[in-house]
């Protein structure tokens, strides 16, 4: 019983590929959003949509576009990926956008770029 | 300067110990104030969370809040071996959190 999942949970690709990556939570959330953890191990929020809307929209190449078809869904589709891609991708929810909300992270997605 | 920051360690402590993680942010008008565990290649699991000035305790775990020095710190009881992870510090403002780089916590046996 899930709350936040993600699918694939590793993808391996080559440069240049457009890959799409997809998120769901059943916890009745207003808010998802998109993390890159990078090699250090920093967590550096990339969106954030809260019902649907883009709310937060981080200095991230537009090779990436999030797209949330309802609130319970935000997918990462990337283009034209790059070796500096390579990462840890999470989806979190959280119950609200506002300031006194805690956040659920997914499982991950290990995407390895060659 | 980073907006929250951590000793990134390794922070040895022997198993029956207290550890003690520290953490600062810039932002005076955060709200809400987060610890999250992470094992090696898991996810940020949430432990602690901490609204108001003062002390929060769960178990063996205790957050410390002081929003005028702009620190929150997270003590650990009875350190276990399975305590052995990296804790991030996490800081809501307005909805938009910032993660501080983690702290790496080992416990010895």
């Amino acid at each position: 019983d899930t709350a936040v999942s993600q699918t694939p949970k590793y993808l391996v690709t080559q440069m240049g590929n457009d890959k799409s990556i997809k998120c769901e939570q059943n916890l009745g959330h207003d808010t998802m959003y998109w993390y890159k953890q990078d090699s250090k191990k920093f967590l550096k929020i990339m969106f954030s949509y809260n019902n649907k809307e883009l709310i937060i929209n981080e200095t991230v190449p537009n090779r990436f576009s999030p797209k949330s078809p309802d609130k319970a869904h935000l997918n990462l589709h990337i283009n034209s990926l790059e070796l500096g891609d390579s990462a840890v991708y999470f989806c979190a929810s959280s119950p609200s956008s506002g300031g006194g909300y805690e956040q659920y992270f997914g499982p991950g997605t290990r995407l390895t770029v060659t | 300067q980073k907006e929250v920051e951590q000793n990134s360690g390794p922070l040895s402590v022997p198993e029956g110990a207290i550890a003690s993680l520290n953490c600062t942010y810039s932002d005076r008008v955060s709200q809400s104030f987060f610890w999250y565990r992470q094992y090696s290649g898991k996810s940020p699991e949430l432990i602690m969370s901490i609204y108001s000035n003062g002390d929060k305790e769960d178990g063996r775990f205790t957050a410390q809040l002081n929003k005028a020095s702009q620190y929150v710190s997270l003590l650990i009881r009875d350190s276990q071996p399975s305590d052995s992870a990296t804790y991030l510090c996490a800081v809501n403002s307005w909805g938009k959190f910032q993660f501080g780089a983690g702290t790496q916590v080992v416990v010895t046996p």
